[in-house]
């Protein structure tokens, strides 16, 4: 049983270049979920999707940044004309369908590491 | 979500239990408490969660205090390969976006 796959690993950029970010859910999972891990800071929520559909995007930079579902393969975070300070690691978490109200633990895939140079 | 409160870091001998407490005196009644912990900058590992129950499964124990205010998360048996940053997150079974404090450090000696 696979767990969330991200690729690239590792990923270098020259500024003003773009980067894209892509992630695979768990089987069976319908929720997408990015968070970004800055150096020596905790992970901050980016964006929330659906097959199709961004759900909560409050967390996202207004500027350059995007983010989709698509209904056939991965979830792509696009970012573009990347600046030194987007050099963090991005992680993707996925997690199943539940009725509201019910807890739903994510899991998290093993991030994708920008550098931009 | 509801803040939590956690110590930054912690020791603990090799093969004896990891006691690590959180507080959330702010917690809701409609939130959960979840525990994650991130390895040297691995994606972060799911460990278990809970509502008013004590909970436990196959990695850890989870102790919430009677009026919800704290929990303890009990890894009964510390290996070295447990040394990690823990996460203590208060949220709404609903809730979509987790929110990371600092963690604590947990750090096993051999």
């Amino acid at each position: 049983n696979a767990g969330v796959m991200q690729n690239p690993r590792h990923l270098v950029r020259r500024r003003g270049q773009e980067a894209r970010l892509r992630c695979s859910p768990m089987k069976g999972h319908s929720h997408v979920y990015w968070y970004r891990q800055l150096p020596e800071e905790g992970l901050k929520f980016m964006v929330y999707l659906q097959k199709e559909n961004i759900i909560d995007e409050s967390g996202m930079p207004k500027e350059r940044f995007s983010a989709e579902f698509p209904k056939e393969g991965p979830s792509i975070l696009r970012i573009q004309q990347v600046v030194r300070g987007d050099s963090a690691a991005y992680f993707c978490a996925s997690s199943s369908t539940s009725l509201a109200g019910a807890s739903d633990e994510q899991f998290f895939g093993p991030g994708t590491r920008l550098t931009v140079l | 979500d509801a803040k939590t409160t956690q110590p930054p870091s912690m020791d603990c001998a090799e093969g004896r239990a990891a006691n690590l407490p959180c507080n959330h005196s702010t917690i809701s009644g409609n939130e959960y408490v979840y525990w994650y912990r991130q390895i040297h900058s691995q994606g972060p590992q799911y460990i278990i969660h809970g509502l008013k129950n004590n909970e436990t499964n196959e990695m850890a124990s989870l102790i919430i205090t009677e009026d919800r205010k704290s929990s303890t998360l009990i890894l009964p048996h510390a290996t070295l390969r447990d040394t990690a940053v823990y996460y203590c997150i208060a949220a709404a079974g609903s809730a979509r976006q987790l929110t990371f404090g600092s963690g604590t450090q947990l750090t096993v000696l051999p």
